[in-house]
């Protein structure tokens, strides 16, 4: 089955680094995306990866490896405004415009 | 440029009862797709349309829901009869050439 792991709940604090994790086990691979949410807000595209390496945009960086099925989110210099739910999705099939599997998410909490 | 919008941003209805929730994709999207998340779990596909066809619908539920998207531009998203299974979020999101996928803010559907 497809299945997508990230922890439910982390809390930092301002000016501070957090790196969320995100596992994956799916029939195929064809990129992993992250996504911002604020409570009743539309998910927001913040990252995306498809070869295994380090993505860097600003103050979000995010890190493929696909021989182990793992991918994470770093958040530096963290702001009050990075407290969401962070979402890591994954594209199973090869086929433009194939659906997202989503995990859970993580909501982080950042506090002064 | 316009995002996706969705309406309405609630919804409260009864068992029994019809509810057809309607997204407008940003335009010049081919891609439209309905995902929904239920108290607790993750956001799940629902089904793609690439203009006016249904590219992939396996995530849809059961027959009392219903897709349409006439003329390749906004969709709906109609459930009858209602059940209080039903009760979630409901997102659209759309894409051009099937990369990142814009998301539009949800309609919360509640069933009584």
């Amino acid at each position: 089955g497809q299945n997508i792991d990230q922890p439910t709940e982390m809390t930092a604090t301002e000016g501070a680094i957090v790196q969320i994790n995100c596992t994956y086990q799916t029939s195929g691979f064809n990129g992993l995306f992250w996504y911002q949410q604020h409570a009743g807000e539309a998910p927001t595209f913040l990252s995306y990866n498809v070869l295994d390496g380090l993505e860097e945009k600003g103050r979000f960086s995010s890190f493929l490896s696909r021989s182990k099925g793992y991918s994470y989110l770093l958040l530096k210099e963290l702001q009050m405004k990075d407290s969401a739910s962070y979402l890591c999705a994954v594209r199973d099939r090869w086929q433009a415009g194939t659906a997202l599997i989503f995990g859970k998410g993580t909501t982080l909490s950042v506090s002064s | 440029e316009a995002g996706v919008t969705q309406f309405p941003s609630h919804s409260v209805i009864e068992k029994g009862q019809t509810v057809t929730l309607r997204c407008d994709p940003i335009s010049g999207h081919d891609n439209l797709y309905w995902y929904r998340r239920v108290m607790g779990k993750e956001i799940k596909f629902l089904l793609h349309f690439v203009k006016e066809s249904k590219q992939d619908e396996s995530g849809m539920p059961n027959n009392r829901f219903l897709a349409e998207r006439t003329g390749g531009t906004y969709s709906t998203l109609k459930v009858q009869p209602a059940e209080l299974e039903d009760s979630g979020v409901y997102f659209c999101a759309s894409s051009n050439r099937g990369d990142e996928q814009f998301f539009g803010p949800g309609t919360r559907l509640t069933v009584l």
